[in-house]
């Protein structure tokens, strides 16, 4: 049982390039969301979905976008990377009544020059 | 939004020590979850406590959600301990719903040997 896989680790990006962050889960969860994490801001949620085909807009959406195709697939994509989308992201699935809480892909550290 | 404050940010223990981590929160939420993120950065989901107290071996929680704070409790430290603890808390009026969460900014725990 893998959990929560994110694809890549880590990754460079030049300024203006896009790349999509794969995120995918096999414990049949409703629920997915994708937070980034900056040093003294704790993770703020960017998109989240509650089912496939089912997304929204979490704290701070713009320069992402994601999609729910299947319940098991959530991507996320940097449409033209900016050096403030230096981050680690980190992708989460959990069930709706959330009684096992959220698990936690082990992130992608994102760097942008 | 709500608001989660967590205390203190900073906390140095000696191993063997015990510790208590402050969790508050701005409104009335219907479940509270705590994490540890370890020093190589992987989120690891604690404990999922709407209310009451739970135990998982040195570790304990406990939620007293009409007074709006939650208290994380290690006991005997060790330095597999260190790392960063997080709260977090679903939106108001989402019945509970994990879609989503907001995170404090964490309590940075360091145990030396």
């Amino acid at each position: 049982n893998a959990g929560v896989t994110q694809t890549p680790k880590f990754q460079v990006l030049k300024t203006g390039q896009s790349m999509t962050l794969q995120c995918a889960q096999d414990m049949n969860h409703e629920y997915m969301s994708w937070y980034r994490q900056d040093p003294g801001m704790g993770l703020r949620l960017i998109h989240y979905s509650v089912g496939a085909g089912i997304t929204d807009q979490g704290e701070v959406p713009n320069g992402y976008n994601v999609s729910r195709s299947t319940t098991e697939d959530f991507p996320l994509r940097l449409l033209s990377a900016a050096p403030s989308q230096t981050s680690v992201y980190f992708c989460a699935s959990s069930s709706p009544t959330g009684l096992n809480g959220y698990t936690f892909g082990s992130g992608t550290r994102l760097t942008v020059v | 939004g709500i608001q989660v404050e967590q205390s203190p940010p900073d906390l140095i223990l000696q191993e063997g020590a015990n510790s208590t981590l402050r969790c508050n929160f701005s409104d009335s939420v219907n479940n509270l979850q705590w994490f540890h993120q370890n020093p190589w950065g992987q989120l690891i989901n604690l404990f999922y406590i709407p209310s009451g107290t739970k135990q998982n071996g040195r570790l304990s929680a406990t939620t007293v959600a009409t007074e709006r704070y939650s208290l994380l409790y290690i006991s005997s430290s060790q330095t597999t301990d260190s790392g960063v603890y997080f709260c977090a808390v679903p939106p108001l009026r989402s019945g509970g719903s994990n879609y989503k969460l907001t995170f404090g900014k964490g309590t940075l725990l360091t145990v030396n040997p």
